[in-house]
């Protein structure tokens, strides 16, 4: 199975900072893409599924470039909430989510 | 309320105990799975369930077994448990195996095997 890569950070910011992570795929058959988000012990969840045409949530950016099998997420205006780990993510083959080992994210006032 | 429910939440055994983890689905999805999670090696895949009786391995399968009898249940089997399978483990849920809306994840159920 192929993997996921991601820089592991940690990424550490000011309050209202604008920050990016990056991540690329290895396989270039995979299916969907998003970005969960993981607090200490706690589960991943959901931060935003990520297309091709780009998309927003909020202060959130995501972005899919299939060609270069590269994924971003671009968090501006960096609130202390926003400390976590973010875990980039490819639905490979439709049996199972491939996980990279995160960034972690740590915002400071 | 939507959410995957799993048992216990935090668990400590002797070497060779048999043990199981349930999860539970309250979502009608299709698709579930188990990760185990362990410092420095991510989310890895040990089991899923394309659907109910239908169960395959993942990456990780040894040491572990499934089933799938009803849509909404997947427990999560350690026959003989070893000091090696003390990690944070994650039962997940889709509605499909493909889908775009990832998955919905349990609170996790944190074992340590001595």
């Amino acid at each position: 199975r192929k993997e996921v890569e991601q820089d592991p950070g940690p990424f550490n910011v000011p309050e209202g900072a604008t920050v990016a992570f990056n991540c690329t795929y290895s396989n270039s058959a995979s299916q969907s893409f998003f970005w969960y988000r993981q607090d200490c012990r706690k589960e991943p969840k959901l931060l935003m599924s990520v297309y091709s045409s780009g998309n927003e949530d909020g202060r959130f950016t995501a972005q899919l470039n299939r060609a270069s099998q590269y994924i971003s997420l671009l968090i501006r205006d960096s609130k202390l909430s926003d400390s976590a780990t973010y875990l980039c993510v490819v639905n490979q083959a439709g049996t199972a989510l491939i996980f990279g080992k995160g960034t972690t994210l740590s915002v400071s006032s | 309320e939507a959410q995957v429910t799993q048992n216990p939440r935090y668990l400590i055994t002797v070497t060779g105990k048999k043990l199981t983890v349930t999860c539970s689905q309250n979502m009608n999805h299709e698709y579930m799975s188990w990760y185990r999670q362990d410092p420095g090696l991510g989310l890895r895949q040990i089991y899923y369930s394309m659907n109910v009786e239908v169960t395959d391995k993942g990456d990780v399968p040894e040491g572990y077994k499934v089933s799938r009898k009803e849509k909404r249940n997947f427990p999560l089997i350690l026959e003989s448990p070893s000091p090696n399978q003390t990690s944070l483990y994650f039962c997940a849920s889709s509605p499909w195996g493909g889908s775009d809306y990832g998955y919905t994840f349990g609170s996790g159920t944190r074992l340590t095997v001595v």
